[in-house]
């Protein structure tokens, strides 16, 4: 079983649409928690860290639930430019690399 | 900005050769990472170093050396390239360990895409 699980996609949007992804992490001891964005044929940089109490960043509203042990990102009224893949990203209590999932593809569409 | 350099965007390999993969970062950061990247599986850690002449095994390090003599760059060995090695190669480097913990911030170099034929 991966650590971190994501749905695959892609998720087909039209602009103006909000869309949510969910990731779930199978590692109870797992402490911190990110969202990467990966453009096409580019690398992933950093979006937002997801924090216990939720957070937000414009359009992006990140949240937390550890009892589930999963992880949401919300992007509202979506752009074209928001087209790209959203990795989830796990820290795990002890280990000094971050953990991965495989990637959430989101296709904004005219 | 950081700055995270790769050698070589494009490699096409044969079967049993050495390859090297460079990565030098221009911020000082005590920390760099080799992850390769496949689809569906998405990026694994190859291994990782957080000094000068000290490195970590991550997930995936069978088949992989790494060699980082000075602190700007860290270099990713195929001492015998096989078919299963063919993949994007991502590089990144990060802060104190700490700050990573904190905010999650790898700097990934653009990759390197390897076929080994």
């Amino acid at each position: 079983r991966k650590e971190v699980e994501q749905d695959p996609g892609p998720f087909n949007v039209p602009e103006g649409a909000t869309v949510a992804f969910n990731c779930t992490y199978s590692n109870s001891a797992s402490q911190s928690f990110f969202w990467y964005r990966q453009d096409c044929r580019k690398e992933p940089k950093l979006l937002m860290s997801v924090y216990s109490s939720g957070n937000e960043d414009g359009r992006f509203t990140a949240q937390l639930n550890r009892a589930s042990q999963y992880i949401s990102l919300l992007i509202r009224d979506s752009k074209l430019s928001d087209s790209a893949t959203y990795l989830c990203v796990v820290r795990v209590a002890g280990r000094r690399a971050l953990t991965f999932g495989s990637g959430t593809r989101l296709q904004v569409q005219p | 900005d950081v700055k995270v350099t790769q050698s070589s965007r494009y490699l096409v390999k044969r079967t049993g050769e050495k390859v090297f993969l460079e990565c030098v970062q221009d911020m000082d950061h005590e920390n760099m990472f080799w992850y390769r990247q496949d689809p569906g599986l998405g990026l694994r850690l190859i291994y990782f170093s957080y000094d000068v002449k000290m490195k970590e095994k991550g997930d995936i390090p069978e088949g992989y050396s790494v060699s980082r003599e000075k602190k700007e760059r860290f270099s990713l060995i195929l001492e015998s390239a096989s078919t299963n090695q063919t993949s994007m190669y991502l590089c990144a480097s990060s802060l104190w360990i700490d700050r990573v913990i904190l905010t999650g911030e790898l700097f990934f170099g653009e990759g390197s895409r390897l076929t080994v034929l």
